[in-house]
C-alpha cells in the first residue's frame, strides 16, 4: 500500500525566504506526482504536476524535483511572501485508474 | 473558477436525512473522484469513475451512495450519516490517457458536511 509522508508538518518563515517542502513515498511505481495548496476551507489548487518520466518542473517562483528511485519529491519556494501562507499537499498517482495518494501536507505560514 | 464546481458548498443534515452532494466538471475530463477530508488527516479516496463506470470503491460505507450519469457529472448521495461522516468531501476529475501519463487532476471547492 503506498504511503506518502510530508516532513515537516508545519513552517513558519519570515517574508523573503528560500524555503524546501519534502515529500517521500513507499512505492516508486507512480504515474506522476503533484504538488498542490490548500487555503483554509477551501479546495484544492493544482501547483505542479511532474509525470513520471520527468526529474523537474517550474512555474514562477515554485521548482518541483523528483526521485522516483528513492521515492522522493521536494517543493522547492523562491522568495516567500504572505500570501503563500497555506497547506501544500503532495499526491502520487498510482493504480489502474491512476487516483491520487495524499500525504497530509505541511502547513506554511510566511510573517510579514 | 477552477473547472470543477461543486454543490452545496456547506450542509448540516440531520442523521436521519437524505441529501446529495453534486459535482459538475467543464474540462472535459473522462475520470472523476470523490475525496474525504478530515480534520488531521490525509486525503481519502472514497469512489472513481472512468468514463462513467465505477472502478474503485474504497471500502466506503453503503450510506454513501455515488453515481454518475454522464463523464461531466457525479453525485454523492448521502443517508443516515453518522457525526464521524462530518468532514470536507471534494470533488476532481482528470484526463486518463493510455500508456501511463494522465493530466493534473483538478478539485473543486468541497462541500463542507457537518451531520448533527
Amino acid at each position: 500500500k503506498q504511503e506518502v509522508t510530508q516532513i515537516p508538518a508545519a513552517l513558519s518563515v519570515p517574508e523573503g525566504e528560500n524555503l524546501v517542502l519534502n515529500c517521500s513515498f513507499t512505492d516508486s511505481a507512480i504515474y506522476n506526482l503533484q504538488w498542490f495548496r490548500q487555503d483554509p476551507g477551501k479546495g484544492l489548487t493544482s501547483l505542479l504536476l511532474i509525470q513520471s518520466s520527468q526529474r523537474e518542473q517550474t512555474s514562477g517562483r515554485l521548482n518541483a524535483s523528483l526521485d522516483k528511485s528513492s521515492g522522493r519529491s521536494t517543493l522547492y519556494i523562491a522568495a516567500s511572501q504572505p500570501g503563500d501562507s497555506a497547506t501544500y499537499l503532495c499526491a502520487v498517482s498510482r493504480g489502474s485508474a491512476r487516483q491520487l495518494t495524499f500525504g497530509s501536507g505541511t502547513q506554511l505560514t510566511v510573517l510579514p | 473558477e477552477t473547472g470543477v464546481t461543486q454543490t452545496p458548498r456547506h450542509l448540516v443534515m440531520g442523521m436521519t436525512n437524505k441529501k446529495s452532494l453534486k459535482c459538475e466538471q467543464h474540462l472535459g475530463h473522462n475520470a472523476m473522484y470523490w475525496y474525504k477530508q478530515s480534520a488531521k488527516k490525509p486525503l481519502e479516496l472514497m469512489f472513481v469513475y472512468n468514463f462513467k463506470e465505477q472502478t474503485e470503491n474504497n471500502s466506503v460505507p453503503s450510506r454513501f451512495s455515488p453515481e454518475c450519469p454522464n463523464s461531466s457529472h457525479l453525485f454523492l448521495h448521502l443517508h443516515t450519516l453518522q457525526p464521524e461522516d462530518s468532514a470536507l468531501y471534494l470533488c476532481a476529475s482528470s484526463q486518463e490517457i493510455p500508456w501511463g501519463l494522465n493530466t493534473e487532476a483538478f478539485f473543486g471547492q468541497g462541500t463542507r458536511l457537518t451531520v448533527v
